[in-house]
């Protein structure tokens, strides 16, 4: 079945530019999406991407996906505080599979 | 923007009792829902997929007697976790799928204890 990978943690200066790097098996995934979680909440849709698209952006969020490599990556410019939490990718198909998110830390 | 509500936030129940969550869509339609377990510091877990007017799919492993999910409207499905134990303590979240773009969005959540 689909497999989602994602590094369990990522620590980044604020102010720098956060990149969350995600990897799946599934070619026909048509869907990727990124949420957000903090602590004690729900999930909070940050954006997602068509499978026809190789980049995204919306604000201070860019989306990249690789389709010949299965690597789709989030990137966060200018990182704040604000943006303590953990990161999960998902893909889907017929199915929507979620990675084990990404716990990123902010450093002052 | 589309919102997900999902009741009760928090319950706590005694063993062998059952619980019910509800997950309803507010301003679109969801064929299809989606109901995930997550454990603390853990991934989310697939617990089953439901489809409006039809039964749940749900993924190996999960009791499909002990997790009832009921899909009646295209606004509304319910988990009901029958007989609870400490061990079905969780976070159980709910997702609908939905709108012309098809997005995922997910109601904010019941933390289950079971005591």
């Amino acid at each position: 079945g689909e497999d989602v990978e994602q590094s369990l943690f990522l620590s980044v200066r604020e102010g720098d530019s956060s990149v969350i790097n995600c990897t799946y098996t599934d070619s026909s995934s048509t869907y990727l999406y990124w949420y957000k979680q903090e602590p004690g909440a729900g999930l909070q849709l940050l954006t997602y991407i068509f499978s026809n698209m190789d980049m995204k952006q919306d604000q201070r969020l860019t989306v990249l996906l690789n389709k010949k490599d299965k690597h789709l990556s989030l990137r966060i410019a200018d990182t704040q505080t604000g943006d303590s939490a953990i990161y999960f990718c998902a893909v889907r198909d017929d199915k929507i599979i979620f990675g084990k998110g990404t716990r990123l830390h902010i450093l002052p | 923007g589309a919102v997900v509500s999902q009741h009760p936030s928090w319950v706590i129940c005694k063993s062998g009792t059952s619980v019910k969550i509800e997950c309803r869509s507010l301003d679109f339609q969801a064929t299809t829902m989606f109901w995930y377990r997550q454990f603390p510091k853990q991934s989310l877990m697939l617990m089953a997929t439901s489809n409006e007017g039809s039964k749940a799919t749900y993924e190996q492993g999960v009791e499909k007697d002990k997790f009832l999910i009921n899909h009646a409207s295209l606004t509304l499905s319910t988990l009901t976790v029958t007989s609870a134990h400490p061990e079905d303590s969780s976070f159980y979240i709910c997702s609908a799928l939905g709108g012309v773009d098809e997005k995922l969005f997910f109601g904010s959540g019941t933390q289950l204890s079971v005591l």
